[in-house]
């Protein structure tokens, strides 16, 4: 495709309930990113995916956040029974070169919780 | 760990002013400095980069050079026009075991008056 898409682009959802995010990152791009962008805590890596390695979950906030990768392609990031302070703009991130190449970031899915 | 630090915003110039964001990082190694720029309603864009120290990075007139004795890599424009105003990220790869995740600064808000 084009470059990073993200769905949906706004969210908005009532506390205690699971969401799903999606990110579609670039073709051939064997690295994704994800990303979050709030106003108390900035921009924050949360996980990363590189082909079929194990992913690095190293900046995962909670056990309520979880990930997956499918087909080394499409991305979920999953909140389960979200919380106000999840609110933020989820942004996901694609590169190639193993992930050392240029990363290329999607629009954001802007998160609110209710 | 590995930091980011950079000025709060946020800025205001008129235009053809000349434009210093400062930005400062603490890191083991040597890692790459990122300048990310986000326009109004756009997603994060790659401004410039260097990889090793005394790299100047250039784009768009915008340029900002690796200092390792200083541990810094201040962003410079000799010369805003209003369509900079954006909010500036500085950043820094964080070479895990894996790829390269990105660690921020808090963000700055540039405004260019007309």
């Amino acid at each position: 495709g084009a470059g990073v898409s993200q769905s949906p682009s706004n969210k908005v959802t009532e506390k205690g309930k699971d969401v799903e995010l999606r990110c579609d990152p670039i073709s051939g791009h064997t690295a994704l990113y994800w990303y979050r962008q709030s106003l108390g805590q900035g921009l924050e890596f949360l996980i990363y995916f590189q082909g079929n390695s194990a992913p690095d979950k190293s900046g995962l906030p909670s056990d309520r956040f979880s990930a997956e990768r499918t087909g080394g392609s499409v991305s979920t990031l999953t909140i389960q029974r979200t919380q106000q302070e999840d609110s933020a703009v989820y942004l996901c991130a694609s590169s190639s070169l193993a992930g050392r190449g240029e990363q290329y970031f999607g629009p954001g899915t802007r998160l609110t919780v209710t | 760990g590995n930091s980011v630090t950079q000025m709060e915003g946020p800025v205001t110039l008129s235009e053809e002013a000349f434009l210093t964001i400062n930005c400062t990082y603490t890191a083991t190694g040597y890692p790459s400095l990122f300048w990310y720029v986000q326009y109004p309603g756009e997603g994060l864009q790659l401004l410039l980069k260097a990889t090793k120290a005394d790299d100047k990075g250039s784009n768009k007139g915008f340029e900002a050079t690796y200092r390792k004795e200083t541990t810094s890599f201040h962003l410079e424009k000799g010369s805003v026009q209003v369509s900079d105003s954006a909010v500036y990220f500085c950043a820094l790869s964080d070479l895990g075991a894996y790829g390269n995740k990105l660690v921020f600064g808090a963000g700055t808000i540039l405004r260019v008056k007309s």
